[in-house]
C-alpha cells in the first residue's frame, strides 16, 4: 500500500518568514494530494489540493508544488502569521475503487513566533 | 449547510466493555470514511464506506471492531471488548462522490479505556 513521509516533525519561523513542508510517497498510481491543517483540539481542514496532472498550485499565502517523477511535493507558505501556528498534514490518495482512500504523513507542527 | 456531526464527543469506558461511536455524514455525501488518531499522531485510516457497502475494511486493527453503514446516511463504528491501547480520537469524513475530492472532517470522538 502507500506510504507518505512527512518531514520536518516540527518546525518555526518568525512572523513573516515563509515556511516548507515536504513529503513524499510511494505509490507511483496516487493521483490526489491534499493538505490538512488542524489546530489544537480541533479537526483537519482542507487548505489546498493538488491532482497529478497539475505541478503547482497557488492560493493566496499558500502554494503547493507536486514532481510526479520523484513522487514528491511540498507545501509552501509566505508571509506567515501566528494564526498559521497548526499541524500539518499531507496525504495521497491510493487508488482503488471509487473512493479515495487517503494516507496520511505524520504530521509537521508549525509555530509562527512573533 | 450542516457539517458532519459525530456523537459522543467524549466517551470513556472500561476496559473490556463495547462502546459504539456515531457519524452523520454531510447530506448527499455517498462516500464515508473513519480515520483513528492518536495522541500527536497521524490519521489511521480505518475503512470508508461506498453507499451502504464497504469495499476496504483492511485499516480495521482487529476483529473486535466493526462498522457499518445504513440508508446510504449515518454510520457506527463498534469497538467490542475495547483494551487500553483503543484510546485516540476517532475522526469520521465524508464527500460527495468517487474519488479524488475534498474529505470532509467530523469534530472526532475522543475515546479513553481505563
Amino acid at each position: 500500500g502507500e506510504n507518505v513521509e512527512q518531514h520536518p516533525s516540527t518546525l518555526s519561523v518568525q512572523e513573516g518568514d515563509s515556511a516548507v513542508i515536504k513529503c513524499t510517497y510511494s505509490d507511483s498510481a496516487s493521483n490526489y494530494f491534499p493538505w490538512y491543517k488542524q489546530e489544537l483540539g480541533k479537526r483537519p481542514q482542507l487548505i489546498i489540493d493538488i491532482r497529478s496532472n497539475v505541478g503547482e498550485k497557488k492560493d493566496q499565502r499558500i502554494a503547493v508544488t507536486l514532481n510526479k517523477t520523484a513522487k514528491h511535493f511540498s507545501l509552501h507558505i509566505t508571509e506567515t502569521q501566528p494564526e498559521d501556528s497548526a499541524v500539518y498534514f499531507c496525504a495521497a490518495s491510493e487508488k482503488g475503487g471509487t473512493a479515495s482512500k487517503l494516507t496520511f504523513g505524520t504530521g509537521t507542527r508549525l509555530q509562527v513566533t512573533l | 449547510g450542516a457539517g458532519v456531526s459525530q456523537s459522543p464527543s467524549n466517551k470513556v469506558t472500561e476496559k473490556g466493555k463495547d462502546v459504539e461511536l456515531r457519524c452523520d455524514p454531510i447530506s448527499g455525501h455517498t462516500a464515508l470514511y473513519w480515520y483513528r488518531q492518536s495522541l500527536g499522531q497521524g490519521l489511521e485510516f480505518l475503512i470508508y464506506f461506498q453507499g451502504n457497502s464497504a469495499p476496504d475494511k483492511s485499516g480495521l486493527p482487529s476483529d473486535r471492531f466493526s462498522a457499518e453503514r445504513t440508508g446510504g446516511s449515518v454510520s457506527t463504528l463498534t469497538i467490542q471488548r475495547t483494551q487500553q491501547e483503543d484510546s485516540a480520537v476517532y475522526l469520521c469524513a465524508s464527500s460527495p462522490q468517487l474519488a479524488n475530492y475534498e474529505q470532509y472532517f467530523g469534530p472526532g470522538t475522543r475515546l479513553t479505556v481505563t
